[in-house]
């Protein structure tokens, strides 16, 4: 089993549609988790941390379900510049040199 | 403030042709990594390196090795091409704490092509 699992996608929706991901992690020991942003051809960018209790930036939201090991991100009233690949983050441990594990992606694609 | 810088941005190499890619940052961050991307697999840890000195293996380090000699710069160097190592590898950097501890910063990535 990977470390960090996404579907891939694509994931097609019209404007205005409110799309959920998922993404599950092997390690239950996992203590940190995020939601990253790559633009076609561009470098990947930090979208937003998720927290234990979830949390909401604008139309995103993040949750964690411990207990099942999985993350998941909703976008809510998707616009067509949210079109990007997003990616799952976990980090395993709780401190030192934070290295993380990525996921492979999950691809949206807004449609007009 | 550039953040991370990578250069070159392309390069295509013959098989067996050795390279260095060069990571800086201007942002006093310690750590420092590099990853390559290909389709499917996602990214994957090369090296890193948790301060000016020292570095690590990562998840795929065959092929390459890498230099941290001063803070902002971290070195990766493939000294025999192969076609396996075409790919996309980005440069990132994280400060050890503070309010965006959690977050690597990546450079915008050098594609290269082994022929």
């Amino acid at each position: 089993r990977k470390e960090v699992e996404q579907d891939p996608g694509p994931f097609n929706v019209p404007e205005g549609a409110t799309v959920a991901f998922n993404c599950t992690y092997s390690n239950s020991a996992s203590q940190s988790f995020f939601w990253y942003r790559q633009d076609c051809r561009k470098e990947p960018k930090l979208l937003m941390s998720v927290y234990s209790s979830g949390n909401e930036d604008g139309r995103f939201t993040a949750q964690l379900n411990r207990a099942s090991q999985y993350i998941s991100l909703l976008i809510r009233d998707s616009k067509l510049s949210d079109s990007a690949t997003y990616l799952c983050v976990v980090n395993p441990n709780s401190g030192g040199y934070q290295k993380v594990t990525f996921g492979t992606g999950t691809k949206l694609q807004v449609i007009p | 403030n550039a953040g991370v810088t990578q250069t070159p941005k392309f390069r295509v190499l013959k098989t067996g042709q050795s390279m260095t890619l060069l990571c800086a940052q201007d942002m006093n961050h310690e750590y420092m990594y590099w990853y390559r991307q290909d389709p499917g697999m996602g990214l994957r840890l090369i090296h890193y390196s948790v301060g000016e000195g020292t570095t690590a293996k990562g998840e795929v380090p065959d092929g390459y090795n890498v230099s941290r000699l001063k803070k902002q710069n971290f070195l990766l160097g493939l000294e025999s091409a192969a076609p396996s190592q075409t790919s996309v590898y980005f440069c990132a950097s994280k400060p050890p704490s503070g309010s965006s501890y959690n977050e690597q910063f990546f450079g915008p990535g050098t594609r290269l092509t082994v022929l």
